[in-house]
């Protein structure tokens, strides 16, 4: 298996540009996770799925960001507009149903917003 | 709110050494307990999964161990190596299905 892929894996933006991060989770995962990683922050969940169903965004920072995921296969986690402060890593990862199972996590996106 | 706190955030060894990093838990009613290790500029991969009920969890030169009652683990690390030099993250999942909530890292160097 692949493993989890993130596109893009380095993104640059200027401050208040649109910024859409990508993620195919693992086949037969039914379970897909976004995080965010900062030096200040550590890493933090924004948002869960389960069956392409939004169960847990409360850890979104706010209405600029959204995130989707129209299929079994894909999501996206976008940005608009971008801020400074929004520079991180971002982590998709996914994992099954089964509560014995671990998380399997994606390269991440690199995000640097001048 | 569940708090996760790793002692300590960095630690630096000679090759050969034995060592434990510790992880405590605010919360004690968790479904699961996992270790993570994270390279520089990588993602995280999984090292080990302790279930609630279960008290310790090995592979190979890991062993972690968990006192769900005290809210601590520890993950034992023998006979390092320069290529455990990692972040090793803990996290606490509540309730199956639900999300994760990490500490903040160890940052090991195993020096040759």
């Amino acid at each position: 298996d692949a493993g989890v892929i993130q596109s893009p894996r380095h993104e640059v933006t200027e401050m208040g540009q649109e910024v859409t991060l990508r993620c195919k989770p693992i086949s037969g995962h039914d379970y897909l996770f976004w995080y965010r990683q900062t030096m200040m922050r550590g890493l933090e969940l924004l948002i869960y799925f389960n069956n392409n169903v939004p169960i847990d965004d409360s850890g979104m920072p706010e209405d600029r960001f959204s995130a989707k995921m129209p299929n079994a296969s894909f999501s996206t986690l976008k940005i608009q507009p971008s801020e400074p402060r929004d520079s991180a890593v971002y982590f998709c990862a996914s994992r099954r149903s089964s509560g014995k199972e671990t998380q399997y996590f994606g390269p991440g996106t690199r995000l640097l917003v001048l | 709110k569940q708090e996760v706190t790793q002692i300590p955030a960095a630690l630096s060894v000679p090759e050969g050494e034995n060592l434990v990093l510790n992880c405590s838990f605010t919360d004690s009613a968790i479904y699961n307990l996992q270790w993570f290790r994270q390279d520089p500029g990588k993602g995280l991969t999984s090292l080990l999964l302790i279930q609630s009920s279960q008290r310790e969890q090995t592979s190979g030169r890991l062993n972690a161990s968990l006192d769900k009652s005290s809210g601590r683990s520890t993950l034992y690390i023998a006979a390092s190596q320069p290529g455990d030099s990692a972040t090793y993250l803990c996290a606490v999942e509540e309730t199956s299905g639900s999300r994760l909530t990490f500490g903040e890292g160890t940052q090991l160097t195993v020096n040759p």
